[in-house]
């Protein structure tokens, strides 16, 4: 199966910060989603990149499928973006997921 | 609006019992798919169902453990005689086309005492 890295594994960040979260993807995936799973353990889509790049508020998402990987950028964080980031992808119906990053905003 | 339905939230089950979790898609879709999260992993896919079909259960282990999505009714995740190893958070999605567009569950997080 398609093998996906996350790094870095842990972020701890004050609040107000900015921060880069990067998966690598170990072949061409027709699929790329990001999710955010908060302290209660609901899973959150956040995008669906497949390529390109795309923005919704503070966050943002750049997919290069070229070169396999994609970026998620938080920008002035808030307590409430403490959870882990989930990257996942596919090309059938099996989306394969990374380990995750655990990011910890504090106040 | 309604988007994936899961029940129960939070299920804990004595050893040896049956651990029964629903998943109602988001309507109109009729793929569906189970995911499990053992503590501290990333998701791995379990289960992919389409109305009344099994399409592919490799994910599944082969022992104790059975899905199914009938006609009518929400899809139902079995697991039977629940070991201490079952315990983890177990994720549906459903999607309108095969491999596209998933919106995940809130989960079901199973506790074996």
């Amino acid at each position: 199966g398609i093998q996906v890295e996350q790094s870095p594994p842990d972020l701890i960040l004050q609040e107000g910060a900015n921060s880069t979260l990067r998966c690598n993807f170990s072949d061409s995936v027709n699929n790329l989603q990001w999710f955010h799973q908060n302290p209660w353990g609901q899973l959150i889509n956040l995008f669906y990149i497949p390529s390109g790049t795309k923005q919704n508020g503070r966050l943002s998402a750049t997919t290069v499928a070229t070169e396999r990987y994609s970026l998620l950028y938080i920008s002035s964080s808030q307590t409430t973006d403490s959870g882990v980031y989930f990257c996942a992808v596919n090309n059938d119906y099996k989306l394969s997921f990374g380990a995750g990053t655990t990011v910890t905003v504090r106040a | 609006n309604a988007g994936v339905m899961q029940n129960p939230r939070h299920l804990v089950r004595r050893r040896g019992q049956e651990a029964r979790l629903r998943c109602s898609p988001v309507k109109g879709h009729s793929h569906v798919y189970w995911y499990r999260q053992l503590p501290e992993e990333g998701l791995k896919f379990m289960v992919y169902l389409q109305k009344e079909n099994i399409i592919d259960e490799s994910g599944m282990p082969k022992e104790r453990f059975s899905a199914e999505f009938p006609k009518e009714g929400p899809s139902i995740l079995r697991i039977q005689q629940v070991v201490r190893g079952d315990s983890a958070a177990y994720f549906c999605a459903s999607s309108p086309q095969e491999g596209n567009g998933y919106t995940f569950g809130s989960g079901t997080r199973l506790t074996v005492v």
